[in-house]
């Protein structure tokens, strides 16, 4: 099945310092990804839509000066948690279709973001 | 009203049991049905998905979609330790996936 990978896993950062996610589709092109946040024994929750080639959209809620989204290519989005603090401490899966849509999605492997 | 509703459980069941675990969902133009599985600390990998009303089997495991009463199961056949995980329904809507709150299954040796 089509792949996603996402980098790193695992993450561990001082307060006040940014973190970038990245977020591969491997052997299909994605025009729209999309990132999500999960906090323990909760479900996914949403946060942007990483759209190629223009601007994200975000999940009201969702900061977007502090979550910065960028969709450069068709295989590759970011997601940037500035100036980090310890409230942002969660899991952050990143997905992505074949069909360029959101049916039948495949998640990365999802990071682990740990703010000390 | 969540637009889709799950068990969190957790539900814990000896190996070789037949496992159900059920979602419900409140809009009737939800067309496409999938099941996930996350291990601890993974992304979810997609399980099964189904178009519309109707079974559909593959191995161990059977997705049930039942649109009269907005009602979508998974069924996981002689389940074995490595079943053990979250399973999450979902469905897209408009621009995203909504998803259900996943339920945690333990099977015991």
């Amino acid at each position: 099945g089509a792949v996603v990978s996402q980098h790193p896993s695992w993450v561990i950062c001082k307060s006040g310092t940014s973190v970038k996610i990245e977020c591969r589709s491997l052997d299909f092109q994605a025009t729209t990804m999309f990132w999500y946040r999960q906090f323990p024994k909760q479900s996914l929750m949403l946060m942007a839509t990483s759209n190629e080639g223009s601007k994200a959209t975000y999940e009201q809620g969702v900061e977007k000066d502090k979550f910065l989204i960028n969709h450069a290519s068709l295989t590759l989005s970011t997601l940037t948690v500035t100036s980090a603090h310890p409230e942002d401490s969660s899991f952050y899966i990143c997905s992505a279709g074949p069909g360029g849509g959101n049916e039948k999605l495949f998640f990365g492997s999802g990071t682990q973001l740990s703010v000390l | 009203q969540k637009e889709v509703e799950q068990d969190p459980g957790p539900l814990s069941v000896p190996e070789g049991a037949i496992v159900s675990l059920n979602c419900t969902y409140s809009n009737s133009a939800f067309q496409y049905f999938m099941w996930y599985r996350q291990y601890s600390r993974k992304g979810p990998e997609l399980l099964m998905y189904t178009y519309s009303s109707g079974n559909k089997e593959d191995g161990r495991f059977t997705a049930q979609v039942d649109k009269s009463s907005k009602y979508i199961s998974l069924f996981i056949r002689d389940s074995q330790p490595s079943d053990s995980a979250t399973y999450l329904c979902a469905t897209p809507n408009n621009n995203d996936m909504r998803f259900g709150a996943g339920t945690r299954l333990t099977v015991k040796p």
